[in-house]
């Protein structure tokens, strides 16, 4: 069964840092693209940051751009969220999402993470 | 940005009666390589999203056959042919033509 198991979320100071985790199984993990998407408390959904499966290219969306950096080590099966000069708008709960391809366009977000709560305030 | 708009942004259905929601998109989702790619996710209360159509119209792993879609461009539309009570939620049309990806604003489906 492909799962996907995130970690790392909490509470931090307005221009603090944090990383995200998530943990893959299941699945060949180089494969396929992955992604970061947010919901903030009582919102909908939105889309954050990608990464293909080599881990060869990046993106972000401009919400974010510049202050989180998408990353993904192989070996681990593990994809990061290294998240800085935090804002109390990036208050969420975060979700990784697997794509059907190795590709992050033209491919779809089938298996979803349960989410880890990430709360800015002081 | 491709906006993706919803519509309506909620209802309400008696079991075994019938439900659509409508989405529309700023932009055509059609690919040169000939693939509409509009998908549809459901978050159930407390859950995290679940895939249930992609490709417009193509039902995913283990999604019950009462759910449908159907569409093509910019106009789609998912319907739930007899409503059940497991069927409450968000459901959420997404593009994933380009970048970045963007969702509709939401239909929250509740049981009368």
């Amino acid at each position: 069964e492909e799962q996907l198991l995130e970690s790392g979320g909490g509470l931090v100071q307005p221009g603090g840092s944090l990383r995200l985790s998530c943990a893959a199984s299941g699945f060949t993990f180089s494969s396929y693209g992955m992604s970061w998407v947010r919901q903030a408390p009582g919102k909908g959904l939105e889309w954050v940051s990608a990464i293909t499966g080599s881990g060869g290219s990046t993106y972000y969306a401009d919400s974010v751009k510049g202050r989180f950096t998408v990353s993904r080590d192989n070996s681990k099966n593990t994809l990061y969220l290294q998240m800085n000069s935090l804002r109390a708008e990036d208050t969420a709960v975060y979700y990784c999402a697997k794509f059907t391809g190795t590709t992050v366009t033209r491919n779809y977000m089938d298996v979803w993470g349960n989410g880890t709560t990430v709360t800015v305030s002081s | 940005d491709i906006v993706m708009t919803q519509t309506p942004l909620s209802v309400s259905v008696t079991p075994g009666q019938p439900a659509s929601i409508s989405c529309k998109s700023s932009q055509s989702l059609l690919h040169s390589d000939g693939k509409t790619y509009l998908y549809w996710c459901l978050q159930k209360p407390g859950q995290s999203p679940q895939l249930l159509i992609y490709e417009v119209s193509s039902r995913f792993s283990g999604v019950p056959d009462r759910f449908s879609g159907s569409g093509s461009g910019t106009d789609f539309t998912l319907k739930i042919s007899r409503v059940e009570a497991e069927d409450v939620g968000i459901y959420y049309c997404i593009q994933g033509i380009h970048l970045p990806v963007t969702f509709g604003q939401g239909t929250r489906l509740e049981i009368k």
